[in-house]
């Protein structure tokens, strides 16, 4: 199985801090990465797929990029509505394995 | 407009079954590979497998955690995928999310609300 693991796990930053996530794969999964944010008692949202195709409606201060086993999930402006938790998946191959999740929070 | 409604959670005990159904609309849910995504309480999110359609055979993948125990099932004339989970185990509490993708090359685009499943004695 494929393992995936992202840093930070948790993120401490302000309403208008430009945010960085990395997610690692084990071994390569080509682009097959998605990303999504999850609020408490929510269902997650999918915000990027193929990892760097930004999901229909999506703000445009999400962006995310990188191939192989490295990638990362950027918001340029963070903005109250993004203090969330933020999980990676990749759909390489079965099964399709989340990343540990990080959580942003307010400083 | 896309909707996926789970039902079926509740408390169970070890050892017993339950299933989950997730009823689909917004969608030719036959043409479709559906998935199950759970959540243990305060955890991070767990795939659980999925089915596929039947032009693609109908067939099944799982994660090794419930492999054995779960099966995924699905009936197209009623738009609903189930979940039946045999052989509970505590660490099977979570909440479980019927999930839905449009195309091979998109993550999970569509989730359900999530049902909560708990197994205790």
């Amino acid at each position: 199985d494929i393992q995936m693991t992202q840093s930070p796990s948790t993120l401490s930053a302000s309403v208008g801090d430009r945010v960085t996530i990395t997610c690692r794969a084990s071994q390569s999964i080509s682009s097959w990465l998605a990303w999504y944010q999850q609020k408490p008692g929510k269902a997650p949202k999918l915000l990027i797929y193929k990892a760097s195709s930004l999901e229909s409606g999506v703000p445009s201060r999400f962006s995310g990029s990188g191939s192989g086993t490295e990638f990362t999930l950027t918001i340029s402006s963070l903005q109250p509505d993004d203090f969330a938790t933020y999980y990676c998946q990749q759909y390489n191959s079965y099964p399709f394995t989340f990343g540990p999740g990080t959580k942003v929070d307010i400083k | 407009e896309v909707q996926l409604v789970e039902s079926g959670g509740g408390l169970v005990q070890p050892g017993r079954s339950l299933r989950l159904s997730c009823t689909a609309s917004g969608f030719t849910f036959g043409d479709y590979a559906m998935s199950w995504v759970r959540q243990a309480p305060g955890k991070g999110l767990e795939w659980v497998g999925f089915i596929r359609s039947k032009a693609y055979g109908g067939t099944t993948e799982y994660a090794a955690s419930v492999k054995g125990r779960f099966t995924i099932s699905r009936d197209d004339s009623k738009s609903i995928a189930y979940l039946q989970m045999n052989s509970l185990k505590t660490e099977d509490t979570a909440v479980y999310y019927c999930t839905w993708r449009r195309g091979y090359s998109y993550g999970y685009d569509y989730w359900g609300q999530g049902t909560l499943v708990t197994v205790s004695s």
